[in-house]
C-alpha cells in the first residue's frame, strides 16, 4: 500500500540533544513538507522541498534543518537550539502541482525533558 | 501570500447541522481544501473545491465563492465523532506553499 509513513510515534529526548524525525513516503510526490502544531495550534509550516536535494525554510525553520537526498525521504532534525521543541510534527506529501492534496503522516509526538 | 480565516471553536448537538467558514487571501486561486483532524492524530483529506458552488458528499459539503474568499463546510447529522478540528487550506500558489488556516475546533455534544 502506498503512504507517508513517520516514526517514531512517540519520542522523549533530553534539553540540548539533537534528534532527528523520520519521514519516508512511496507515493511518488515531489514534494515533502514538515509542519509543527501546538495545543489549539493551527499547522506552521518548518521546511519544504519541492525537489531532490532542494528545500526551502518555512515560516518557523528556525532551530531546524532537513536534507532532501532521496525523493522518499525528508528527515527533520530537531536541534538543541530550538528554544521550545516539545510539539507534535506532521509529515506531508503531495504530487507538488496546483491540485495538491497533501497525505500526512501518523505524527511524531516530541517530549524533551 | 496567502491568508486564511477561521473561527477557533464550534459547538453543536448530535443530529443537527453545523456550517464551519472560511474566508481567504491568495494571490493566485488554485482551489480550497477541507481537512478534518482527530486530537492527536494527522489531518485526514474532506474535499477539493475550485470552481464555485456546493459539493455535497455524503453528510459533508463544501461551498465555494471564488468572488468573496469564502468558503464553508456543512455537516450534517451531527455524529459523537465527527467532533474534531476543521481545517481550511490553500495549494501552493506562485511563491506560496500548501497553507493551512488553524482550524475550527467542533465539539458535539449529546
Amino acid at each position: 500500500d502506498g503512504g507517508i509513513t513517520q516514526s517514531p510515534k512517540y519520542l522523549f529526548r533530553k534539553e540540548g540533544q539533537n534528534v532527528t524525525l523520520s519521514c519516508e513516503q512511496n507515493l511518488n510526490h515531489d514534494a515533502m513538507y514538515w509542519y509543527r502544531q501546538d495545543p489549539g495550534q493551527g499547522l506552521r509550516l518548518i521546511y519544504y522541498s519541492q525537489i531532490v536535494n532542494d528545500f526551502q525554510k518555512g515560516d518557523i525553520a528556525e532551530g531546524y534543518s532537513v536534507s532532501r537526498e532521496k525523493k522518499e525521504s525528508f528527515p527533520l532534525t530537531v536541534t538543541s537550539a530550538q528554544k521550545n521543541p516539545t510539539a507534535f510534527y506532521l509529515c506531508a506529501s503531495s504530487i507538488g502541482g496546483m491540485n495538491t492534496e497533501a497525505f500526512f503522516g501518523q505524527g511524531t509526538r516530541l517530549t524533551v525533558v | 501570500g496567502q491568508n486564511i480565516d477561521q473561527p477557533t471553536e464550534m459547538t453543536a448537538t448530535e443530529g443537527a447541522i453545523v456550517q464551519i467558514n472560511c474566508t481567504y487571501q491568495t494571490s493566485g486561486f488554485n482551489g480550497l481544501f477541507w481537512y478534518q483532524q482527530h486530537a492527536g492524530e494527522a489531518p485526514t483529506f474532506l474535499s477539493y473545491n475550485v470552481l464555485d458552488g456546493l459539493e455535497e458528499k455524503g453528510r459533508f459539503s463544501s461551498f465555494l465563492s471564488r468572488s468573496k474568499g469564502y468558503s464553508y463546510l456543512l455537516l450534517k447529522e451531527l455524529q459523537m465523532k465527527d467532533s474534531a478540528s476543521y481545517l481550511c487550506a490553500l495549494p501552493p500558489s506562485g511563491y506560496s506553499t500548501l497553507t493551512f488556516g488553524k482550524g475550527t475546533m467542533l465539539l458535539v455534544s449529546p
